[in-house]
C-alpha cells in the first residue's frame, strides 16, 4: 500500500529556508490524487500549509502563501517543501499526506520535528 | 476562510461510555468534513469522511452524521485505545481548516 516518509534537516536558523521532501512509495505521485503538507507546532492543532498535483497545480495557505513552495519530482517519486525566512513560530511536526476521496488525508507521513533556533 | 470549531474542547469518559463530538463550520461545507483522531506523538489517523463514511479499516463504533454547517463524531462504545486527541477538517474550499481539537481522556 502507499506509504509516505518525510526527510529533511531538524534544525533551522531564523531567516532561513525550511526544505522537507516526502518520499511516496508503493504508488505513484502521478496518480489523479493531490498530495498536501500539514504542520503541527509543538502542543498546538493541525495547520494546512498546501498541496500540489501531479500535474503541477498548487494551491496553498493564504497564511504562509508568500513563503511557501511545493514542488513534485515524478522522475524520484517525491514532492518537496520550502518555507522562506523562518521564525521560531514555524517551529512545528510538519506531516505530508496524500489527498483522497472528498478531499479528506487518506495517508499521512510519520511526520518529522523541525526547530527553529540559532 | 472557512472556521471550524469543534466542543468540547476536552472530555473525561469511561471505559464503554458513549461519547458525542461535535464541529461547527463558519458556512456551509456540504459534506466536505473529515474527522481524525490523533494519538500522542503520531500522526492523524483518518476516521471519516465525507461526514458520515467509514474510513476502510476503523472500527464500527466510530460513526459521523451532519452536513451544512453542524456536524458529530459519536463513539458509541469506548475503549482504551480511543483515548486521543480528535479533529474535524473542512476539505470545501482552500485553504483546508481543522478545528482546534478535542482530547478525550479516561474519566
Amino acid at each position: 500500500q502507499v506509504q509516505l516518509q518525510e526527510s529533511g534537516p531538524g534544525l533551522v536558523k531564523p531567516s532561513g529556508t525550511l526544505s522537507l521532501t516526502c518520499a511516496v512509495s508503493g504508488g505513484s505521485i502521478s496518480s489523479s490524487n493531490w498530495w498536501t503538507w500539514v504542520r503541527q507546532p509543538p502542543g498546538k492543532g493541525l495547520e494546512w500549509i498546501g498541496e500540489i498535483h501531479y500535474s503541477g497545480s498548487t494551491n496553498y495557505n493564504p497564511s504562509l502563501k508568500s513563503r511557501v513552495t511545493i514542488s513534485g519530482d515524478k522522475a524520484k517519486n517525491q514532492f518537496s517543501l520550502k518555507l522562506n525566512s523562518v521564525t521560531a513560530a514555524d517551529t512545528a511536526v510538519y506531516y505530508c499526506a496524500r489527498v483522497g476521496g472528498y478531499r479528506s488525508f487518506d495517508i499521512w507521513g510519520q511526520g518529522t520535528m523541525v526547530t527553529v533556533s540559532s | 476562510d472557512i472556521q471550524m470549531t469543534q466542543s468540547p474542547s476536552s472530555l473525561s469518559a469511561s471505559v464503554g461510555n458513549r461519547v458525542t463530538i461535535t464541529c461547527r463550520a463558519s458556512q456551509s461545507i456540504s459534506t466536505y468534513l473529515s474527522w481524525y483522531q490523533q494519538r500522542p506523538g503520531k500522526a492523524p489517523n483518518l476516521l471519516i469522511y465525507a461526514a458520515s463514511s467509514l474510513q476502510s479499516g476503523v472500527p464500527s463504533r466510530f460513526s459521523g452524521s451532519g452536513s451544512g454547517t453542524d456536524f458529530t463524531l459519536t463513539i458509541s462504545s469506548l475503549q482504551p485505545e480511543d483515548f486521543a486527541t480528535y479533529y474535524c477538517q473542512q476539505s470545501y474550499s482552500t485553504p483546508y481548516s481543522f478545528g482546534q481539537g478535542t482530547m478525550l481522556e479516561i474519566k
